[in-house]
């Protein structure tokens, strides 16, 4: 089935470890996204790929790296996790020149305990 | 500072109309963006406005005004199934979306 695709689907994490939220589209879509999303809150933007190669930083992108290496791979990694990191993660692509609508994946829940 | 206003939660009956209102305060716009989420899953596009007016999709209408910063998302003849969440968003003058934090629409029979 085309579209995005998270992984996990959902994990604990201890304090202090390391996590790679995984991200692949078939789309081909040249923009990606990671948001985070939280109780009461709209969904925030964590880092951003305009196209392969290419990052940048968005509203809240401490404590979170990305890599661009190719147009259909965005990973997400957590250095050192911390319990402020417990949230559910989308990863979102984009039509058009970053103008259109988002496709979401599925998302990753994550716990930090 | 931008801010995206929309209520926390909303009632309706099975078979009515509801409206659920989006107020916004960007630098610049670029469009405005609706979407639906079900509780447990990804958000899923609606609709886009840019022009003033209406724009109408099946049992769904989308509405916006530039100069006042408001929008509205109309559902009519309401189904259980449209028991989500609805997000309103803002495309601002650099293109990057400012979310609010959605309003949750429970339909009763």
């Amino acid at each position: 089935t085309a579209g995005i695709t998270q992984a996990p689907t959902s994990q604990i994490l201890a304090a202090g470890r390391s996590m790679t939220l995984r991200c692949t589209q078939d789309m081909r879509h040249n923009a990606m996204y990671w948001y985070r999303q939280d109780l009461g809150l709209g969904l925030r933007l964590i880092h951003y790929s305009n196209t392969a190669g290419t990052t940048g930083k968005g509203e809240v992108p401490d404590g979170y790296s990305v890599s661009r290496a190719n147009t259909d791979d965005f990973p997400l990694t957590l250095a050192s996790a911390v319990p402020s990191q417990t949230s559910v993660y989308f990863c979102a692509t984009q039509t058009g020149e970053g103008t259109g609508e988002l496709f979401f994946g599925e998302g990753s829940r994550l716990t930090v305990l | 500072g931008q801010n995206i206003d929309q209520p926390t939660e909303m009632t309706a009956t099975e078979g009515a109309i509801v409206q659920i209102n989006c107020t916004y305060q960007t630098s610049g716009f670029n469009g405005l963006f609706w979407y639906q989420q079900h509780a447990g899953e990804a958000p899923t596009f609606l609709s886009y406005n840019v022009l003033d007016g209406l724009e109408e999709k099946g049992r769904f209408s989308s509405f916006l005004s530039r100069s006042k910063g408001y929008s509205y998302l109309l559902l009519k003849e309401l189904q259980m199934k449209d028991s989500a969440s609805y997000l309103c968003a803002v495309m601002d003058s650099n293109y990057q979306l400012i979310w609010g934090a959605g309003t949750k629409l429970i339909i009763k029979p």
